[in-house]
């Protein structure tokens, strides 16, 4: 069984507020972690797939790091609005799976105005 | 244009009934992918195909089939449903295994429920 877990499970924050999540994955046979945006009625919106150790990414308000040693990944938010409101899902893909990712259960966020 | 389309969006049908799920991509992708979404919101892999084949086929009851008549298409096929398969059933694609770190593009999902 191939675990990816993510904390917290949920997660309510005031406007303007800077939050952050983690995602946990195996450490062995790593080839990329990929990071999803899921509004609720839509599907998951791919925001960032990082693929070396130290690998930190960002769009906007949005960034990402990535420790594949320990087996690690953080998705901060700075300045969360209320538009930011969704469930953050993290996936693992391991080496020479032909694109299987092992996704996380998510991360709730929702940012009150 | 969507990229990846599922059809229909939502499935009401009784137990006992045979319903198919379709899902088409425009892309160009290699490779498509059945999730189905549990009720703690977990996405679970059932099944993938690449180019027609199938590569990932999970531990699902075997009133779950897959049908992919060409590379952009593949459907999903139920029989005899039953209470405990209504979910979400989400549809995605990806360029293929020669072609990676690009991620899934999902479809918008069909919320299946079994009365």
């Amino acid at each position: 069984i191939l675990n990816v877990e993510q904390s917290p499970q949920s997660l309510h924050v005031q406007e303007g507020d800077s939050t952050n999540f983690t995602c946990s994955f195996p450490s062995s046979n790593f080839y990329a972690l990929h990071w999803y945006r899921w509004e609720t009625a839509k599907s998951p919106e791919a925001l960032f797939v990082m693929t070396l150790n130290g690998d930190e990414k960002k769009k906007g308000r949005i960034s990402a790091t990535l420790n594949t040693k320990e087996g690690y990944s953080y998705l901060y938010i700075k300045g969360s609005q209320p538009e930011d409101s969704a469930t953050y899902l993290c996936a693992f893909e391991r080496g020479n799976t032909g694109n299987q990712f092992y996704f996380g259960t998510g991360t709730s966020l929702t940012v009150i105005p | 244009d969507t990229a990846v389309s599922q059809t229909p969006k939502y499935l009401v049908t009784q137990m006992g009934n045979d319903k198919s799920i379709k899902c088409e991509q425009n892309l160009g992708h290699d490779t498509m992918y059945w999730y189905k979404q549990d009720s703690k919101k977990f996405l679970k892999i059932m099944f993938s195909y690449n180019n027609k084949e199938l590569i990932i086929n999970e531990t699902v009851p075997n009133r779950f089939s897959p049908k992919s008549p060409d590379k952009a298409h593949l459907n999903l096929h139920i029989n005899s449903l039953e209470l405990g398969d209504s979910a979400v059933y989400f549809c995605a694609s990806s360029p293929g295994p020669g072609q990676r770190f690009y991620g899934y593009t999902f479809g918008s999902g069909t919320r299946l429920t079994v009365v």
